[in-house]
């Protein structure tokens, strides 16, 4: 079984720009997550989505939203973006939401210039 | 709200030494816990989960211990191999599915 699929896996952007990234869970999978890894920061839970609704929201601006399709897939999007925004972005998977075990996926390099 | 702090790293030692990385966690309710681990360029794997008080979760050698009444739940691996240098985050997750992480600790194990 395929597991998680990120895209694109590096990025480039200038401030200002917007961004989008997507994530494709393993099969079956209803729930995703995105968390944002830093090295000042670490890691940090963005938001969760299951079944196309935002069930669960970190502690990050407007500018970061997500969204979810029919199929699972989900894409983030985040705009007007600053430097700050500079981080990995990983994407986990599981089955329902809250109770299973979450599968990351190898994330997506976002450097802001 | 819920925290998870992990010993200052790095840690390096020399294959075939044992390893402790300690891990505490603050939560208001009765969290899973786990141990994640990330190669360089790659996202998490997890290595290892307890879901209850006294739980013992292993894989791949190490194991650690969900001790509710020291909120702790430190790795442990009793020979080292090179092949396990990588970064291992300690991590808890409430009712929801938000996975609180810590700081990380990176170990590198000399051959």
């Amino acid at each position: 079984k395929a597991g998680v699929t990120q895209t694109p896996r590096y990025l480039i952007k200038t401030r200002g720009q917007q961004v989008t990234l997507s994530c494709s869970p393993i099969s079956g999978h209803r729930s995703v997550s995105w968390y944002q890894q830093t090295p000042g920061q670490g890691l940090q839970f963005l938001f969760e989505y299951f079944s196309e609704t935002q069930r669960n929201k970190g502690n990050f601006p407007g500018r970061f939203s997500g969204r979810q399709f029919s199929n699972s897939r989900s894409e983030m999007n985040v705009s007007t973006l600053e430097l700050g925004d500079s981080a990995l972005y990983l994407c986990a998977s599981s089955l329902d939401s809250g109770y299973s075990e979450q599968f990351f996926g190898p994330g997506t390099r976002l450097t802001v210039l | 709200g819920d925290s998870v702090t992990q010993m200052e790293g790095p840690v390096t030692l020399s294959e075939e030494a044992f390893l402790t990385i300690n891990c505490t966690y603050t939560a208001t309710g009765y969290p899973s816990l786990f141990w994640y681990v990330q190669y360089p360029g790659e996202g998490l794997q997890l290595l290892l989960k307890a879901t209850k008080a006294d739980d013992k979760g292993s894989n791949k050698g190490f194991e650690a211990t969900y001790r509710k009444e020291t909120t702790s739940f430190h790795l442990e691996k009793g020979s080292v191999q090179v092949s396990d240098s990588a970064v291992y985050f300690c991590a808890l997750k409430d009712s929801g599915s938000r996975l609180t992480f810590g700081e990380g600790t990176q170990l590198t194990v000399n051959p």
